[in-house]
């Protein structure tokens, strides 16, 4: 069926890289741009970047210019987010969603089950 | 970037009642605004996209409207499935969510 898995929890130091997989299936993985929005606790959504799983381009949310890389592996139907340079105020559920319409930057419709990322030293 | 707002930011409702939240951004979206319901715990469900259109599979009672920079999503009858934080999103520029505006029991 069409859906997305993405990766276990982490827990990192202050400092430190992460790295979150979203593994697709069920759907052309290159027809649909893929989102990543985090959750901190007991906050509200904010979104961090859009690939293009065809030809690989991205766009990020100022605020994480810098430190979020977006990429993808067409063999494996994976797309990754990777955040460097971790801070407490990092930790959050981490979640991928793909865009309802094929071939543009639309609206997130198919999320994966969320992966948390905790910060602490 | 663009800003978005929200208000109510809490809303005590009945079952039955209708209810009405605003979104506004800070320049105009040309219609690409999404709203979304989460439960705790739970990933996001897209309810509307491009303003007013109904994502397959959500109930009819939720319809979106408006244009330009303010726009409102509208729950005709409220149903206790229905009690949760609605965020809205603009997908013009990059994108933003709104800050949530939760739905409890009056």
């Amino acid at each position: 069926q069409v859906q997305l898995v993405q990766s276990g929890a982490e827990v990192k130091k202050p400092g430190a890289s992460v790295k979150v997989s979203c593994k697709a299936s069920g759907y052309t993985f290159t027809s649909y741009y893929m989102h990543w929005v985090r959750q901190a606790p007991g906050q509200g959504l904010e979104w961090m970047g859009i690939i293009n799983p065809s030809g690989g381009s991205t766009s990020y949310a100022q605020k994480f210019q810098g430190r979020v890389t977006l990429t993808r592996d067409t063999s494996t139907r994976t797309v990754y987010m990777e955040l460097s340079s971790l801070r407490s105020e990092d930790t959050a559920v981490y979640y991928c969603a793909r865009d309802i319409d094929p071939g543009i930057d639309s609206a997130p419709h198919l999320w994966g089950q969320g992966t948390l990322v905790t910060v602490s030293s | 970037d663009i800003q978005m707002t929200q208000s109510p930011s809490t809303l005590s409702a009945s079952v039955g009642d209708r209810v009405t939240i605003t979104c506004r951004a800070s320049q105009s979206l040309s219609g690409w605004l999404a709203w979304y319901q989460q439960k705790p715990g739970k990933a996001p469900k897209l309810l509307i996209y491009k303003a007013s259109s109904l994502e397959s599979g959500v109930p009819s009672r939720f319809s979106g409207s408006g244009s330009g920079t303010e726009f409102t999503l509208t729950i005709s009858s409220l149903q206790p499935d229905d009690f949760a934080t609605y965020y809205c999103q603009q997908y013009n520029s990059y994108s933003t969510f709104g800050p949530g505006t939760k739905v409890d029991i009056k």
